[in-house]
């Protein structure tokens, strides 16, 4: 089946503590997102790739890293250095930056 | 600023009922997206608009370049189109900027 995966589907991380969300898609789509929800928020793009070995800095990057080594994954790393991180993170991939874009199912990342 | 807002933020429908939900964005946006959050968190891509008009089954999303104003219209809404409907802006034509969503429940 083709289709974008995330995972886990939750995440608990201890303060200091890095972790890292997984993004895979089997779509051969060159442009990929990750984007972040909050409450009673629109969603807030973190980084993006438009091709492999090239990413951008979204809106709200600080405290966040990406790679995009493989045409298919996109995994993101949620630092340290990201005060607040609990939050909804979703994954998304496109054909290329002007087309429709198809989600995630999304990853839950508490704080403990 | 770049800015996509929806109205209204809650919105409640008997089964049956024509709907309606809005969205406005300011300069700089070439496209239009709409799409669908189910309670699970899961997003799916409804439309995708720069021009006109597009359906599919009971959808109908419209845009009116002129006025920055775009709508999605459900017919004959039912209690499965219960979600969270957000619209999206293409800006700069590569970043995707969100509304809030506008949150449906349909009842019996």
């Amino acid at each position: 089946d083709g289709g974008i995966t995330q995972s886990p589907k939750y995440l608990f991380r201890k303060e200091g503590q890095n972790v890292t969300l997984s993004c895979e898609q089997n779509l051969n789509h060159d442009a990929m997102y990750w984007y972040r929800q909050d409450p009673g928020q629109g969603l807030r793009l973190i980084y993006y790739s438009q091709i492999v070995n090239d990413f951008q800095k979204g809106d709200i990057a600080e405290g966040y890293s990406v790679s995009r080594e493989k045409k298919e994954s996109f995994p993101l790393t949620v630092t340290s250095a990201q005060k607040n991180p609990t939050a909804f993170y979703l994954c998304a991939s496109a054909p290329d930056s002007q087309e429709t874009q198809y989600f995630g199912p999304g990853t839950r990342l508490l704080v403990l | 600023k770049n800015e996509v807002e929806q109205s209204p933020q809650n919105l409640t429908a008997q089964e049956g009922e024509f709907i309606t939900i809005n969205c406005s964005y300011s300069v700089g946006i070439s496209a239009l997206h709409w799409l669908q959050q189910h309670p699970g968190g899961g997003i799916v891509s409804l439309f995708m608009l720069s021009s006109g008009k597009k359906k599919h089954g009971r959808l109908i999303a419209t845009i009116n370049i002129q006025e920055k104003h775009s709508s999605l219209h459900i017919t004959a809404s039912h209690p499965r189109d219960s979600a969270v409907y957000i619209c999206a802006g293409l800006y700069n034509t590569d970043k995707l900027i969100f509304g809030t969503g506008t949150r449906l429940q349909v009842f019996p």
